[in-house]
């Protein structure tokens, strides 16, 4: 069974420029996940979908970030002007039921440079 | 809230020995999950462990044990005999039941580095 997918693995960019990163999750899972990872740090969510509704998107910097789930399979992230503080790994992660408890499984990640 | 403290940033073993990762969290609920996930150099987070607050039995897998403490709110991970091959940055993970949706609140990662 394929794994979570995502692209493009490494994005460099110059600040103020737009970024968008993809994400495929696992075959049947409704349930889809978007982290940001700084450097040393654990991952921390920044948005939460069940199908194509955003549920929990407390996190999300609406000011320059969005995402969409269009259908309810793939996802984009969408930083719009990127600035220097953006630089991080974007995780995406996927599980197969929404409440606490269910194992998330998580893609390589796209690893982004903003200079 | 809930909080995953990880208070071990680096440790450097030689191969064959040994090493211990310690986990500390902090939650109000009485029902929450606990998961230790491995993010290897290629970026991605491997899913290891997932344990609920009512099982306290520890857990061996292979030479992966787990070791589960409510009174003391721990959950430590154990390699044994490691190998090159565990060089990795381990994360511990808490999720509550009564918080929104399944959010991970991750600790801030211990980096292994098992030395041949």
């Amino acid at each position: 069974e394929a794994g979570v997918v995502q692209s493009p693995r490494y994005k460099i960019i110059e600040k103020k420029q737009p970024v968008a990163f993809w994400c495929n999750p696992i075959s049947g899972h409704n349930t889809l996940y978007w982290y940001r990872q700084n450097l040393g740090q654990g991952p921390e969510l920044l948005i939460r979908y069940e199908n194509e509704e955003a549920v929990d998107d407390s996190q999300l910097p609406k000011d320059r970030f969005s995402a969409e789930r269009l259908k309810g399979v793939d996802s984009t992230l969408k930083i719009q002007p990127a600035e220097l503080g953006d630089s991080a790994v974007y995780l995406c992660a996927s599980s197969l039921v929404p409440v606490s408890g269910g194992t998330q499984y998580f893609g390589p990640g796209t690893r982004l440079l903003v200079l | 809230a809930q909080k995953v403290t990880q208070a071990q940033t680096e440790i450097s073993v030689v191969e064959k020995e040994d090493v211990t990762l310690d986990c500390v969290y902090e939650t109000r609920d009485t029902t929450y999950y606990l998961f230790w996930y491995k993010q290897p150099p290629s970026g991605e987070l491997v899913f290891l462990i997932r344990r609920n607050s009512f099982d306290e039995q520890n857990e061996i897998s292979g030479r992966y044990s787990w070791n589960f403490q409510k009174s003391t709110s721990s959950f430590n991970f154990t390699i044994t005999a490691s190998q090159v091959v565990d060089s990795a940055v381990y994360f511990c993970a808490l999720s509550e039941v009564k918080a929104a949706g399944n959010k991970l609140t991750f600790g801030g990662g211990t980096r292994v580095l098992v030395k041949p």
